[in-house]
């Protein structure tokens, strides 16, 4: 069975910390992304990568990172957290190419106070 | 610039009744995919149905059907004979190819739609 998994489903972290979010796929999919979820304004893409090492913004990446050094593995990093970064993440994963399914993880609710 | 827009943040039905969800999309590219995501209070993201903008018929899957309206740039997802277990967030989705005609799955949600539906 394909899977995404998100390493914590709930953080709660502080003002200012460093907070790594992991995502890891078992399916050698080279596309990877995070999505935050905001009531009323539904997903917003984060980042994505297309292969190792490779990574483009999406809409809304300021105040975040990203690191690819494992295909299987795509981690989300808040350099500085801030309590406006309070939301859920999403990780997804897709094969490059054809068709149209896309993969998603759990996701992880963080709150940072 | 892609955008989607689901207007109803709420919606409800009875039990075996058939409800239609509002999706309406904007974009320039030529080539593009709507996807129907259903989130559970848990918060996984369940594909539901997809539709090519080049496919000719309407896109069913089980008791969802997708009404798909090119010229109006509507994909409404029509979910028949409601189940209690269809109570859950509802996204609208969109991808387009990039310049180079290559999209790598990248989605642009709508808001969502919360649907309950009663016994």
């Amino acid at each position: 069975d394909v899977k995404v998994t998100q390493s914590s489903r709930y953080l709660v972290k502080r003002t200012g910390e460093k907070v790594f979010l992991e995502c890891v796929q078992d399916m050698d999919h080279e596309n990877m992304f995070w999505y935050r979820q905001d009531p009323g304004l539904g997903l917003r893409l984060i980042y994505f990568s297309y292969d190792v090492k490779m990574k483009e913004k999406g809409d809304i990446p300021e105040g975040y990172s990203v690191s690819r050094e494992k295909k299987e593995r795509f981690s989300l990093i808040l350099e500085s957290a801030s309590t406006n970064q309070t939301s859920m993440y999403l990780c997804a994963s897709k094969v490059q190419g054809a068709g149209n399914t896309i993969y998603f993880g759990e996701g992880s609710w963080l709150t940072v106070v | 610039a892609q955008k989607i827009t689901q207007t109803q943040p709420g919606m409800f039905v009875q039990e075996k009744e058939a409800v239609t969800l509002d999706c309406t999309y904007d974009t320039s590219d030529p080539s593009y995919g709507l996807f129907w995501y259903k989130q559970p209070s848990s918060g996984e993201m369940i594909f539901l149905i997809y539709q090519g903008s080049y496919d000719q018929q309407n896109a069913t899957e089980g008791r969802y059907s997708l009404n798909f309206q090119k010229a109006r740039k509507s994909a409404n997802l029509v979910i028949s004979a409601s189940q209690l277990g269809d109570s859950a967030m509802y996204f609208c989705a969109m991808r387009a190819a990039n310049a180079g005609g290559t999209s790598y799955g990248k989605l642009t949600f709508g808001q969502g739609t919360i649907l309950t539906v009663h016994p």
